[in-house]
């Protein structure tokens, strides 16, 4: 079974930029017609989606967030990155890594991670 | 972009209920529509997909329905385990969205 764990720093500056790393396990990440997306939640609040990234590097992004935003893939890896520049404390929350089924349901979820944004 | 609207935001309910939340997509998108448990601080689960398929390893007291713009997700007979805060989220358009939740207490 595949399993997901996010990675980084838990705490950023104001304007600077948010890195997150999420490492796949029990799979290659290129197997499969799989998207990978990023998910986060603010505390007490609901789900925003991110963007996802395609195993051939092809992205989608929030429209709401597209301009900060990057997703890469590296499949020597077996990871996906986040890249979140210019941040607010608007973006303090917790960011999960997630698979798409195929379905475009996410049925694997890494554990997330807690990223707070302070001077 | 495509809102999801779920109702109610929140619900009290006892052991044994059976309990009903809605979603409401402000667009069409057929049965493009997941359901999601989430427990205080864990990931979100897989429930349902595709608006009615039970995910692996779900029991069968979940159970979704609907198509179009309105969804029903239901519990059959609610469980201590159950008590959680679930999410709809449509996969219609490439811009996922996710409804606003709906947390499910004990009465």
């Amino acid at each position: 079974q595949v399993q997901l764990q996010e990675s980084g720093p838990g705490l950023v500056k104001p304007s600077q930029t948010l890195s997150l790393t999420c490492t796949v396990s029990g799979g290659s990440i290129s197997s499969g017609s799989h998207y990978w997306s990023w998910i986060r939640q603010s505390t007490g609040k609901g789900l925003e989606w991110i963007g996802r990234i395609y195993t051939s590097g092809s992205t989608n992004y929030n429209p709401s967030l597209k301009s900060r935003v990057t997703i890469s893939i590296d499949t020597a890896k077996n990871q996906i990155s986040l890249s979140l520049s210019s941040v607010t404390a608007a973006d303090t929350a917790v960011y999960y890594c997630a698979r798409d089924s195929g379905a475009v349901a996410f049925d694997s979820w890494g554990q997330g991670t807690l990223v707070t944004v302070s001077s | 972009d495509v809102q999801m609207t779920q109702s109610p935001p929140s619900l009290s309910a006892s052991v044994g209920d059976r309990v009903t939340i809605t979603c409401r997509a402000s667009q069409g998108i057929s049965r493009n529509l997941n359901w999601y448990q989430q427990k205080p601080g864990k990931a979100p689960k897989l429930l349902i997909y595709a608006a009615s398929r039970l995910q692996s390893g779900v029991p069968s007291r979940f159970s979704g329905s609907g198509s179009g713009t309105d969804f029903t997700l239901t519990i059959s007979s609610l469980q201590p385990e159950d008590f959680a805060t679930y999410y709809c989220q449509q996969s219609y358009s490439t811009f996922l969205t996710f409804g606003g939740g709906t947390k499910v207490e004990i009465k």
